[in-house]
């Protein structure tokens, strides 16, 4: 089944403390995402990546980092999270050429105390 | 600000009746897309409507383009409470930027049993 898979589903966590949200899609796809979802802003992206080794900012990138070393895997680094990273991120993923339907991973919740 | 605003915010409507989000945009686009998200869930791709196209169907969906007034609609005809959820309009503008999609902040439709 075509997949995108995000781990960890839900997580609360302290200020501070190093975390990584996997993320991984078994369609051979080049180009993934990722997104924040906040009440009333809608989805922005944090950083996506077009091949392997190839990243670049969204909109909202401060305070985050990722990495794609294998063209299935592109996980999400926050390395001293903070309260206002609070939030539902969003994988995803899509072949190219950009602008085609992306393929979502059904998020990761969160919670930064 | 966001390329694709969608309006209304929020819609409630009874069962059986026909339900119509509309999306405007900014800039030239290559494609409109609209996704669908149940609470809680990653986005659903439903339709895309390519800048030459001005209707399209699927199913009980129609998307209609206007690029003259950089807008689009999406109609959901005899609905169902199932398809209760957030749409969102995403739109792949014709810029030598990288950026694939910029979503809109989406609207909440309710329906009615």
């Amino acid at each position: 089944e075509a997949q995108v898979t995000q781990n960890p589903r839900y997580l609360i966590t302290v200020t501070g403390k190093k975390l990584t949200v996997t993320c991984s899609q078994n369609m051979n796809h080049e180009y993934m995402s990722w997104y924040r979802q906040d009440p009333g802003l809608g989805l922005r992206q944090i950083y996506y990546s077009m091949n392997v080794e190839v990243t670049d900012k969204g909109d909202v990138p401060e305070g985050y980092k990722v990495s794609r070393k294998e063209k299935r895997n592109f996980p999400l680094i926050l390395e001293s999270p903070s309260p206002n990273q609070t939030s539902l991120y969003f994988c995803a993923s899509s072949p190219l050429p950009r602008g085609q339907p992306q393929h979502f991973g059904d998020g990761t919740r969160l919670s930064i105390l | 600000s966001q390329q694709g605003e969608e309006d209304p915010q929020a819609l409630s409507i009874q069962e059986g009746e026909n339900a119509t989000m509309n999306c405007s945009y900014k800039t030239s686009i290559n494609n409109l897309q609209w996704y669908r998200q149940n609470s809680g869930r990653g986005l659903v791709h439903l339709i895309l409507i390519r800048s030459n196209e001005r209707e399209k169907h699927s199913g009980r969906l129609r998307v209609t383009l206007d690029t003259s007034k950089k807008s689009s609609s999406l109609l959901i005809t005899a609905s169902r409470a199932a398809d209760t959820a957030s749409y969102f309009c995403a739109t792949s503008v014709s810029d030598t930027g990288r950026r694939a999609l910029t979503f809109g902040s989406g609207t909440r439709l309710q329906v009615q049993p």
